[in-house]
């Protein structure tokens, strides 16, 4: 079965500091990879998505990135935190092996920027 | 651009009570997902609707798209309080993209 994992489980950050969290897919091959933010108690906002190693398409134009340096590996940085950036930060995956429909999401982090 | 809005955003019932929440959209979906999401948890998947006019039950739960595939609904039967949660639609994009269209989401608190 597959199962995606996401770290850290929260993170505290001052503002100006670096980011990267990890997202890691397990057991399918060649999955569409997605990065969402949500703010409190609101909806899924698409931040980046991948259909393939090094394929990368941006939705929002901010100061974060996304990086997909291995077919089952999906990062998501920033050089320099803003207050912004806080929220609950999910990875997803779809296709590979599972259905053509669905998305299936990690447990998330959350991440505050102070 | 293809939106899909939810409604109610926010339901708060006594356990026991029906409720249903809307999803809507002016586009036609090829598939609908229903999720429900607890605080400090990522959405778990519950349903996916295909066909037009298709009805599914998951216990207490009936998921139903409509004729067109522009909407879908969710109906609780006897609301418990572990329905408490954020229930989600999305859809995907149809523009070939493999992007995800998620609705605006309903935020429903049964009380025991």
């Amino acid at each position: 079965s597959q199962t995606i994992h996401q770290w850290p489980a929260t993170l505290v950050q001052p503002v100006g500091s670096p980011l990267s969290l990890e997202c890691t897919v397990e057991g399918t091959s060649n999955p569409n990879l997605y990065w969402y933010r949500q703010a409190a108690g609101r909806g899924l906002q698409l931040l980046f998505y991948s259909v393939g190693i090094g394929q990368i398409s941006s939705e929002v134009p901010q100061n974060l990135s996304a990086s997909r340096p291995q077919d089952r590996q999906f990062i998501l940085s920033s050089k320099k935190l803003l207050l912004s950036d806080s929220g609950f930060y999910l990875c997803a995956w779809s296709g590979g092996q599972g259905s053509a429909y669905e998305q299936y999401f990690g447990p998330g982090t959350r991440l505050t920027v102070t | 651009t293809q939106l899909l809005e939810q409604s109610p955003q926010f339901l708060s019932i006594q356990e026991g009570e029906n409720l249903t929440v809307y999803c809507n959209s002016s586009s036609v979906f090829s598939s609908l997902q229903w999720y429900r999401q607890e605080p400090g948890e990522g959405p778990v998947l519950l349903v996916t609707v295909v066909t037009g006019g298709e009805v599914k039950k998951l216990k207490r739960l009936t998921f139903q798209f409509g004729d067109a595939r522009k909407d879908s609904s969710l109906h609780i039967t006897a609301a418990q309080t572990g329905d408490t949660g954020l229930y989600l639609c999305a859809g995907e994009d149809s523009s070939g993209t493999y992007k995800y269209i998620f609705g605006t989401g309903t935020r429903l608190k049964v009380l025991a």
